[in-house]
Protein backbone atom coordinates (compact mmCIF):
# COMPACT_ATOMS: atom_id res chain seq x y z
CA UNK A 1 0.00 0.00 0.00
CA UNK A 2 1.31 3.49 -0.75
CA UNK A 3 -0.86 4.95 1.97
CA UNK A 4 -1.68 8.76 1.59
CA UNK A 5 -0.17 10.52 -0.99
CA UNK A 6 0.10 13.98 -1.96
CA UNK A 7 1.03 15.98 -5.25
CA UNK A 8 3.04 18.23 -5.52
CA UNK A 9 5.44 18.38 -2.73
CA UNK A 10 5.96 21.97 -3.06
CA UNK A 11 4.62 24.86 -5.15
CA UNK A 12 5.33 28.37 -5.34
CA UNK A 13 1.94 30.61 -6.86
CA UNK A 14 1.31 34.27 -6.83
CA UNK A 15 -1.45 35.72 -5.48
CA UNK A 16 -4.84 35.60 -7.48
CA UNK A 17 -3.55 32.20 -8.97
CA UNK A 18 -5.83 29.28 -8.63
CA UNK A 19 -4.63 25.56 -8.27
CA UNK A 20 -5.27 22.15 -6.72
CA UNK A 21 -3.90 20.27 -4.10
CA UNK A 22 -4.17 16.54 -4.51
CA UNK A 23 -4.44 14.05 -1.79
CA UNK A 24 -5.25 10.07 -3.06
CA UNK A 25 -5.37 6.99 -0.30
CA UNK A 26 -5.42 3.29 -1.31
CA UNK A 27 -6.68 1.95 2.19
CA UNK A 28 -10.51 2.25 1.46
CA UNK A 29 -11.01 4.66 4.09
CA UNK A 30 -13.75 6.38 4.60
CA UNK A 31 -12.91 9.83 6.67
CA UNK A 32 -10.29 12.11 4.95
CA UNK A 33 -9.36 15.53 5.70
CA UNK A 34 -7.24 18.11 5.06
CA UNK A 35 -4.99 20.55 7.42
CA UNK A 36 -2.50 23.16 7.47
CA UNK A 37 0.33 23.98 9.71
CA UNK A 38 2.04 27.65 9.99
CA UNK A 39 5.60 28.18 11.94
CA UNK A 40 4.79 27.83 15.48
CA UNK A 41 1.74 26.44 15.35
CA UNK A 42 -0.20 23.10 15.43
CA UNK A 43 -2.07 21.41 12.43
CA UNK A 44 -5.47 22.96 11.65
CA UNK A 45 -8.41 21.37 10.30
CA UNK A 46 -9.65 22.95 7.25
CA UNK A 47 -12.05 20.66 5.34
CA UNK A 48 -13.02 17.06 5.99
CA UNK A 49 -15.35 14.35 4.18
CA UNK A 50 -16.36 11.41 6.04
CA UNK A 51 -17.69 9.79 2.81
CA UNK A 52 -17.81 9.96 -1.15
CA UNK A 53 -20.35 13.08 -1.45
CA UNK A 54 -20.25 14.67 1.82
CA UNK A 55 -17.55 17.19 2.82
CA UNK A 56 -17.83 19.62 6.05
CA UNK A 57 -15.92 22.56 7.10
CA UNK A 58 -13.10 22.76 9.63
CA UNK A 59 -11.69 24.78 11.77
CA UNK A 60 -10.01 27.27 8.99
CA UNK A 61 -11.48 26.76 5.33
CA UNK A 62 -12.11 30.10 4.22
CA UNK A 63 -10.34 31.02 0.82
CA UNK A 64 -10.21 26.70 0.33
CA UNK A 65 -12.84 24.51 -1.71
CA UNK A 66 -12.89 20.38 -1.48
CA UNK A 67 -15.11 17.75 -3.40
CA UNK A 68 -15.35 14.10 -2.83
CA UNK A 69 -16.26 12.24 -6.05
CA UNK A 70 -14.65 8.97 -5.01
CA UNK A 71 -13.32 7.01 -1.71
CA UNK A 72 -9.90 7.42 -2.55
CA UNK A 73 -9.33 11.25 -3.93
CA UNK A 74 -9.66 14.48 -1.91
CA UNK A 75 -8.37 17.19 -3.54
CA UNK A 76 -8.01 20.74 -1.47
CA UNK A 77 -8.51 23.91 -4.23
CA UNK A 78 -7.30 27.11 -3.60
CA UNK A 79 -9.62 29.41 -5.61
CA UNK A 80 -7.47 32.92 -5.57
CA UNK A 81 -4.31 32.09 -3.55
CA UNK A 82 -3.18 34.43 -0.96
CA UNK A 83 -0.27 35.37 0.72
CA UNK A 84 -1.94 34.27 4.42
CA UNK A 85 -1.98 30.98 2.52
CA UNK A 86 1.85 29.97 2.35
CA UNK A 87 1.48 27.20 4.82
CA UNK A 88 2.43 23.44 4.82
CA UNK A 89 -0.89 21.09 4.09
CA UNK A 90 -1.04 17.67 4.86
CA UNK A 91 -3.83 15.54 3.83
CA UNK A 92 -4.94 12.61 6.40
CA UNK A 93 -7.20 9.45 5.84
CA UNK A 94 -8.37 7.05 8.87
CA UNK A 95 -11.19 4.31 8.83
CA UNK A 96 -13.80 6.15 10.54
CA UNK A 97 -14.52 9.67 11.23
CA UNK A 98 -12.45 11.39 14.07
CA UNK A 99 -14.05 13.29 16.54
CA UNK A 100 -18.06 13.08 17.34
CA UNK A 101 -20.13 10.09 18.73
CA UNK A 102 -18.74 6.90 17.18
CA UNK A 103 -15.48 8.42 16.30
CA UNK A 104 -12.58 5.66 15.34
CA UNK A 105 -10.97 5.00 18.77
CA UNK A 106 -8.77 2.96 17.70
CA UNK A 107 -8.51 4.10 13.83
CA UNK A 108 -5.43 5.90 13.25
CA UNK A 109 -5.62 8.69 11.28
CA UNK A 110 -2.64 8.21 8.71
CA UNK A 111 -1.21 11.53 7.04
CA UNK A 112 0.93 12.30 4.08
CA UNK A 113 3.69 13.50 3.63
CA UNK A 114 2.91 17.40 2.90
CA UNK A 115 2.67 20.08 0.51
CA UNK A 116 4.75 22.73 1.11
CA UNK A 117 2.82 26.13 -0.50
CA UNK A 118 4.55 29.58 -1.22
CA UNK A 119 2.52 32.13 -2.28
CA UNK A 120 4.30 35.36 -3.36
CA UNK B 1 -8.04 30.90 22.37
CA UNK B 2 -5.71 27.92 22.63
CA UNK B 3 -7.69 24.52 23.60
CA UNK B 4 -4.52 22.97 23.56
CA UNK B 5 -1.15 24.34 24.98
CA UNK B 6 1.95 22.52 24.77
CA UNK B 7 3.86 25.35 26.40
CA UNK B 8 7.58 24.12 26.12
CA UNK B 9 8.59 25.12 22.85
CA UNK B 10 11.91 22.68 22.25
CA UNK B 11 13.17 19.90 24.89
CA UNK B 12 16.64 18.70 25.19
CA UNK B 13 17.44 15.85 26.93
CA UNK B 14 20.24 13.30 26.99
CA UNK B 15 20.45 9.89 25.58
CA UNK B 16 19.44 7.17 28.35
CA UNK B 17 17.89 9.65 30.43
CA UNK B 18 13.64 10.61 30.59
CA UNK B 19 11.87 12.88 28.17
CA UNK B 20 8.92 14.61 29.66
CA UNK B 21 6.64 16.27 27.65
CA UNK B 22 3.29 18.80 28.72
CA UNK B 23 0.13 19.25 27.44
CA UNK B 24 -2.73 21.23 29.24
CA UNK B 25 -6.16 21.88 27.79
CA UNK B 26 -8.95 23.49 28.55
CA UNK B 27 -12.05 22.24 26.61
CA UNK B 28 -13.51 19.67 29.28
CA UNK B 29 -15.41 17.66 26.70
CA UNK B 30 -12.21 16.59 25.36
CA UNK B 31 -12.22 12.91 26.12
CA UNK B 32 -9.63 10.76 24.06
CA UNK B 33 -6.17 12.06 23.95
CA UNK B 34 -3.48 11.56 21.19
CA UNK B 35 -0.17 11.88 20.79
CA UNK B 36 1.85 11.98 17.26
CA UNK B 37 5.45 12.42 15.95
CA UNK B 38 6.77 14.32 13.64
CA UNK B 39 9.91 14.11 11.92
CA UNK B 40 11.28 16.95 9.31
CA UNK B 41 9.57 16.99 5.91
CA UNK B 42 7.07 14.10 6.72
CA UNK B 43 3.83 13.71 8.54
CA UNK B 44 3.00 13.33 11.98
CA UNK B 45 2.97 9.40 12.92
CA UNK B 46 0.25 8.62 15.88
CA UNK B 47 2.38 7.62 18.42
CA UNK B 48 0.11 6.76 21.43
CA UNK B 49 -3.30 7.64 23.09
CA UNK B 50 -5.08 7.13 26.20
CA UNK B 51 -8.68 7.18 26.57
CA UNK B 52 -9.95 9.60 29.44
CA UNK B 53 -11.64 7.01 31.79
CA UNK B 54 -7.60 6.01 32.56
CA UNK B 55 -5.02 7.89 34.05
CA UNK B 56 -1.94 5.83 32.33
CA UNK B 57 -1.26 4.03 29.47
CA UNK B 58 1.81 2.68 28.45
CA UNK B 59 3.50 1.55 25.24
CA UNK B 60 6.95 -0.23 25.59
CA UNK B 61 9.36 2.60 25.69
CA UNK B 62 6.04 5.38 25.80
CA UNK B 63 3.78 6.27 28.52
CA UNK B 64 1.18 9.03 28.79
CA UNK B 65 -0.85 10.62 31.97
CA UNK B 66 -3.65 11.88 31.97
CA UNK B 67 -4.53 13.92 35.29
CA UNK B 68 -8.48 15.11 34.05
CA UNK B 69 -9.15 17.33 37.39
CA UNK B 70 -5.67 19.63 36.43
CA UNK B 71 -6.88 18.96 32.61
CA UNK B 72 -2.93 17.98 31.69
CA UNK B 73 -1.37 15.36 30.56
CA UNK B 74 2.20 13.97 29.63
CA UNK B 75 4.12 11.48 27.80
CA UNK B 76 7.10 10.11 29.38
CA UNK B 77 9.46 8.48 27.08
CA UNK B 78 12.26 6.58 28.59
CA UNK B 79 14.83 5.63 28.06
CA UNK B 80 15.13 8.16 25.14
CA UNK B 81 17.01 7.51 22.10
CA UNK B 82 18.22 9.41 19.28
CA UNK B 83 15.69 8.46 16.73
CA UNK B 84 12.95 10.59 19.51
CA UNK B 85 14.25 13.23 18.55
CA UNK B 86 10.97 15.20 16.69
CA UNK B 87 8.41 17.69 17.05
CA UNK B 88 5.72 15.85 19.74
CA UNK B 89 1.52 17.12 19.32
CA UNK B 90 -0.73 16.57 21.82
CA UNK B 91 -4.16 16.03 19.93
CA UNK B 92 -7.25 15.61 21.76
CA UNK B 93 -10.32 15.09 20.38
CA UNK B 94 -13.96 14.97 21.22
CA UNK B 95 -14.87 11.29 21.02
CA UNK B 96 -18.71 11.55 22.59
CA UNK B 97 -19.78 15.14 21.25
CA UNK B 98 -23.10 14.52 19.59
CA UNK B 99 -23.44 18.18 18.37
CA UNK B 100 -22.96 17.44 14.88
CA UNK B 101 -19.64 16.65 12.60
CA UNK B 102 -16.81 15.09 12.87
CA UNK B 103 -14.30 18.02 14.12
CA UNK B 104 -10.82 15.85 13.71
CA UNK B 105 -7.48 16.42 15.68
CA UNK B 106 -6.99 19.53 17.77
CA UNK B 107 -3.32 19.94 17.90
CA UNK B 108 -1.45 21.72 20.39
CA UNK B 109 2.04 23.63 19.20
CA UNK B 110 3.94 20.58 19.59
CA UNK B 111 7.43 20.29 21.71
CA UNK B 112 10.56 19.82 19.63
CA UNK B 113 12.54 17.22 21.45
CA UNK B 114 16.16 16.77 20.93
CA UNK B 115 17.97 13.87 22.46
CA UNK B 116 21.77 15.11 23.00
CA UNK B 117 24.38 11.99 22.63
Amino acid sequence: NAGVTQTPKFQVLKTGQSMTLQCAQDMNHEYMSWYRQDPGMGLRLIHYSVGAGITDQGEVPNGYNVSRSTTEDFPLRLLSAAPSQTSVYFCASSRRATGGVGSGLDDEQFFGPGTRLTVL
Amino acid sequence: DQQVKQNSPSLSVQEGRISILNCDYTNSMFDYFLWYKKYPAEGPTFLISISSIKDKNEDGRFTVFLNKSAKHLSLHIVPSQPGDSAVYFCAPIRAMYSGGGADGLTFGKGTHLIIQP
